[in-house]
C-alpha cells in the first residue's frame, strides 16, 4: 500500500530534550516536505527536499533540522524543543515539487513541548 | 497578502443536499495547480481534487467538483448529496511553479468546518 509514514504519532516531551520525528515513503517519490499545523494559522511549511542530499528551509524553519540521506526517509529534528513549537507536524510526499503533484501526507504527529 | 483565502470559518448543510465552499487565490504565475484536501476530526489529510491552471473543464471526481472561473482566481469546491461523513475541515491549497526559494509549497487556506446535519 502506497504511503506516508510517521512516527511517533503522539509525543509529549520537555524543553531541551532533543527527539527526531521519522518519516518514511514507498512511493519513490523526489519531493518530500513538512509542515507544522496550528489553530487559526493553518498548515505552514518548515523544510522541504527537491530530492535526496537537496534540502531547502519553508515559512518557518527556526528550531528545527532536517536530513535527506536516502530517497525514502525525511526526519525532522527538533534539536532542542521549545514550548512553541508544540503543534501538529505532517509529513508528505509528491512525485517531483512542480505544480500538478497532489501531496501525500502522513497521519501527523502531535507534538506537546512542556 | 494572504495567497489562499477561505472566507467560510463554518458552515452548515442538509444530508443530501449541494453545498459549495468557497476559495479564492492570488498569484502571478501562469502555472499553478489547486487542490483541496479534507481533514476529518481523526487528523489525517485527505486529497479530494486537484484544479491545474491550463486545464480548461472543470475537474471532477464523484461526488466533488471544483468550480474554476481563473479571470476571477476562484476555485471553490462543490460536494452533491451531503453525507454525515462529510462533515471536516476542508482546505483549499495551491502549488506554484516556485523559482528559488519554496519550491512546490502548498500553500493553504485557513480552512472552512463543514457540518453536515441529519
Amino acid at each position: 500500500e502506497a504511503q506516508v509514514t510517521q512516527n511517533p504519532r503522539y509525543l509529549i516531551t520537555v524543553t531541551g530534550k532533543k527527539l527526531t520525528v521519522t518519516c518514511s515513503q514507498n512511493m519513490n517519490h523526489e519531493y518530500m516536505s513538512w509542515y507544522r499545523q496550528d489553530p487559526g494559522l493553518g498548515l505552514r511549511q518548515i523544510y522541504y527536499s527537491m530530492n535526496v542530499e537537496v534540502t531547502d528551509k519553508g515559512d518557518v524553519p527556526e528550531g528545527y533540522k532536517v536530513s535527506r540521506k536516502e530517497k525514502r526517509n525525511f526526519p525532522l529534528i527538533l534539536e532542542s524543543p521549545s514550548p512553541n513549537q508544540t503543534s501538529l507536524y505532517f509529513c508528505a510526499s509528491s512525485i517531483e515539487g512542480g505544480v500538478t503533484g497532489e501531496l501525500f501526507f502522513g497521519e501527523g504527529s502531535r507534538l506537546t513541548v512542556l | 497578502a494572504q495567497k489562499i483565502t477561505q472566507t467560510q470559518p463554518g458552515m452548515f448543510v442538509q444530508e443530501k443536499e449541494a453545498v459549495t465552499l468557497d476559495c479564492t487565490y492570488d498569484t502571478s504565475d501562469p502555472s499553478y495547480g489547486l487542490f483541496w484536501y479534507k481533514q476529518p476530526s481523526s487528523g489525517e489529510m485527505i486529497f479530494l481534487i486537484y484544479q491545474g491552471s491550463y486545464d480548461q473543464q472543470n475537474a471532477t471526481e464523484g461526488r466533488y467538483s471544483l468550480n474554476f472561473q481563473k479571470a476571477r482566481k476562484s476555485a471553490n469546491l462543490v460536494i452533491s448529496a451531503s453525507q454525515l461523513g462529510d462533515s471536516a475541515m476542508y482546505f483549499c491549497a495551491m502549488r506554484e511553479r516556485g523559482y528559488g526559494g519554496s519550491q512546490g509549497n502548498l500553500i493553504f487556506g485557513k480552512g472552512t468546518k463543514l457540518s453536515v446535519k441529519p
